[in-house]
């Protein structure tokens, strides 16, 4: 069974300050990794996809790598702003349709 | 431009009672899904569909039904609520296929006392 870990649980950090977001995972046979952002009483909004033929997928300051032998991603965010602040997931699939989501880190931005 | 629509947004219900968690996508998607998100837990797949007529189970079925009568609806019916099933629940839909992005509703946050 697919385990996702995402670890710290939370992490405060000063603004302006480049941060990286951990996720594991034990199976690393899976085609795409996704990281997600959800703010307080929010849904999911999807930030980027990563494919498993892929090593980097970048959005404006945010990047996401994928090293599918080492089981980790990673999510980067370049220059952090206080409108940074939520929670971040990733999550991975399992058969065609289905997605294994990790527990999140809470990320707080202190101006 | 509305995406995924839940409602209610928020819902006490005595235990034993039943209700229905409505979700409805305009974006024509095959795929549609629910989640619960606990603390600590993470979000749990329920049940999930992909397309008219067809659902399958997830990780934690027991105690909801769903049916898929048209490509936009989606329902998630509780059939005899219990405090266990006190959560926060979200509807996601997408397209098919490796490269879909997963648009998610904004949640319904469901009490059961």
């Amino acid at each position: 069974k697919q385990e996702v870990t995402q670890i710290p649980a939370a992490l405060s950090v000063p603004e302006g300050e480049n941060l990286v977001l951990n996720c594991s995972f034990t199976d690393s046979a899976i085609y795409n990794l996704q990281w997600f952002r959800q703010d307080p009483g929010k849904g999911l909004t999807s930030l980027l996809l990563i494919q498993s033929s892929q090593r980097e997928q970048t959005s404006g300051r945010l990047n996401a790598s994928l090293d599918k032998s080492s089981g980790r991603s990673t999510l980067y965010i370049a220059a952090s702003q206080p409108g940074d602040s939520a929670t971040y997931l990733c999550a991975v699939p399992f058969g065609n349709e289905k997605l294994t989501f990790g527990t999140g880190t809470r990320l707080t931005i202190i101006p | 431009n509305a995406g995924v629509t839940q409602t209610p947004k928020f819902q006490v219900l005595k235990t034993g009672q039943s209700m229905t968690l409505q979700c409805a996508q305009d974006m024509n998607h095959e795929y549609m899904s629910w989640y619960r998100q606990d603390p600590g837990m993470g979000l749990r797949l329920i049940h999930y569909s992909v397309g008219a007529g067809i659902t399958d189970q997830g990780e934690v079925p027991n105690g909801y039904n769903v049916s898929r009568s048209t490509t936009e609806d989606f329902p998630l019916r509780l059939l005899s609520a219990a405090p266990s099933q006190t959560s926060v629940y979200f509807c996601a839909s997408s397209s098919t296929g490796r490269s879909r992005t997963i648009y998610f509703g904004e949640g319904s946050w469901l009490t059961v006392v």
